[in-house]
């Protein structure tokens, strides 16, 4: 059964700082998902990793994916307060969307 | 404007009283799916279709049906809904899943099981 687990859940930093999320998941995998998630609202994309090595960025954002060690990494540089949110990984089982998810890193980003 | 739009926002209703959530989008998708969302969990999938006519579970679909019918609208229906069903629900469609094109969601439908 396939689990992916986040962490931090929960992360307090500084505006201006750098910090990564980790995702690991335990199993065989080539399909992951970030989204972003803000307080009482829908989910965003962000990122869609489709194969070992890849490496997306947007913004202070940028998400990795090592298939082989099971991990993604979702890194912020320089954060700024507009970052503060709930970011959720989400792998895909059998690349058709059959989605398991982590449950998300409450992000809050002290001005 | 391309959205995935849920209907209603908000529900309360008692214990066995059979009630639909509607999902439609308006962008063509092949692939939408139904998710609930609880404190600490995450999302889980109930269920999700690859095209009309096509559904499959998800991992929590124990007491919900759907139907794809067409395919812009894709109901979540609970026959007869329990307090444990309480939960914020999202739709959401993707172009092609196979392809791992973006997933789209809709804004949520908070439902309160008495």
């Amino acid at each position: 059964e396939l689990k992916v687990e986040q962490n931090p859940l929960f992360l307090s930093m500084q505006e201006g700082k750098n910090y990564t999320i980790y995702c690991n998941y335990s199993t065989t995998s080539d399909r992951l998902y970030w989204y972003r998630q803000d307080p009482g609202k829908s989910l965003e994309s962000l990122f869609v990793l489709l194969s070992n090595g890849a490496v997306k960025q947007e913004g202070r954002l940028m998400a990795s994916l090592d298939t082989k060690a099971r991990l993604s990494t979702l890194h912020i540089t320089a954060a700024v307060h507009d970052l503060s949110a709930t970011y959720f990984c989400a792998v895909d089982q059998d690349s058709n969307y059959q989605l398991i998810w982590g449950a998300g890193t409450k992000l809050i980003i002290k001005p | 404007e391309a959205q995935v739009t849920q209907n209603p926002r908000y529900l309360i209703t008692v214990t066995g009283k059979k009630l639909t959530v509607t999902c439609s989008q308006n962008m063509n998708h092949e692939y939408m799916s139904w998710y609930r969302q609880d404190p600490g969990l995450g999302l889980r999938q109930i269920y999700y279709s690859m095209n009309v006519e096509v559904t499959d579970k998800g991992d929590v679909p124990e007491g919900y049906k759907v139907s794809r019918k067409e395919k812009r609208n894709f109901p979540l229906i609970l026959e007869s809904p329990s307090p444990n069903q309480t939960s914020l629900y999202f739709c959401a469609s993707s172009l092609n899943a196979a392809f791992g094109d973006i997933q789209y969601f809709g804004a949520g439908t908070r439902l309160s099981v008495l």
